[in-house]
């Protein structure tokens, strides 16, 4: 099955600051790779993905990379603000009909420091 | 819409009790699925659906069962709870499609300690 691997567990940056997350999978068949935002006592909720025929999707400050060659995908935030500040989740789907599942990386906890 | 609701929001068990976990949703989504986190450890995928009257395993699907009778509901069950099931329990939906997309909306998740 599929294995996900992130680092680092934990992130502490300064306000204005960027932050970079990095997970690696192990099955070349996964497609479908979303990055998860938990906020302290809440539910997961997705903040972008990309799709295995792209390298690279930004929204606003958010940016994820994907490098199937090396099987590791990446999450760039950039100008972080408080708000930031909660725990991040990446996932990776194979995608096939019949098994839509995702398997999910330990997790990083961000602190954005004011 | 209320999205993906759970009940209970929390329980405790003695070891050995039983109880079911019930997620509804109303968005018209064909997959279902459960989760447990634990600290550290992420969401770990317990059981899933591909449409009503379905299930599948998932990661960790050891001493839960669950059903699909109606599209809009997933239960969850534990037969005979242990301390090792001492999780909070996350149940999601989504509508598969590679153009629609494939977002899983999360419910708020059931707090569930087994002593």
């Amino acid at each position: 099955g599929e294995n996900v691997e992130q680092h680092p567990s934990t992130l502490s940056v300064q306000e204005g600051d960027s932050a970079v997350i990095k997970c690696t999978y192990s099955d070349s068949a996964s497609n479908y790779f979303p990055w998860y935002k938990q906020e302290l006592g809440k539910r997961p909720q997705l903040i972008i993905d990309i799709r295995s025929n792209v390298g690279e999707k930004k929204d606003q400050r958010i940016a994820v990379t994907l490098n199937k060659t090396a099987k590791h995908f990446s999450l760039h935030i950039t100008e972080t603000q408080p708000e930031d500040s909660a725990v991040y989740f990446c996932a990776a789907d194979p995608m096939d009909t019949g098994r839509r599942a995702l398997t999910f990386g330990s997790g990083t906890r961000l602190q954005v420091q004011p | 819409n209320a999205g993906v609701t759970q009940t209970p929001k929390f329980r405790v068990l003695k070891t050995g009790q039983s109880m079911t976990l019930l997620c509804a949703q109303d968005m018209n989504h064909e997959y279902m699925y459960w989760y447990r986190q634990d600290p550290g450890m992420g969401l770990r995928l317990i059981h899933y659906s591909v449409g009503e009257g379905t299930t599948a395993k998932g990661e960790v699907p050891d001493g839960y069962n669950v059903s699909r009778l109606k599209k809009q509901n997933f239960l969850l069950g534990l037969e005979s709870a242990a301390p090792s099931q001492t999780s909070v329990y996350f149940c999601a939906s989504s509508y598969p499609g590679w153009y629609e997309g494939d977002e899983q909306y999360f419910g708020p998740g059931t707090r569930l300690t087994v002593t």
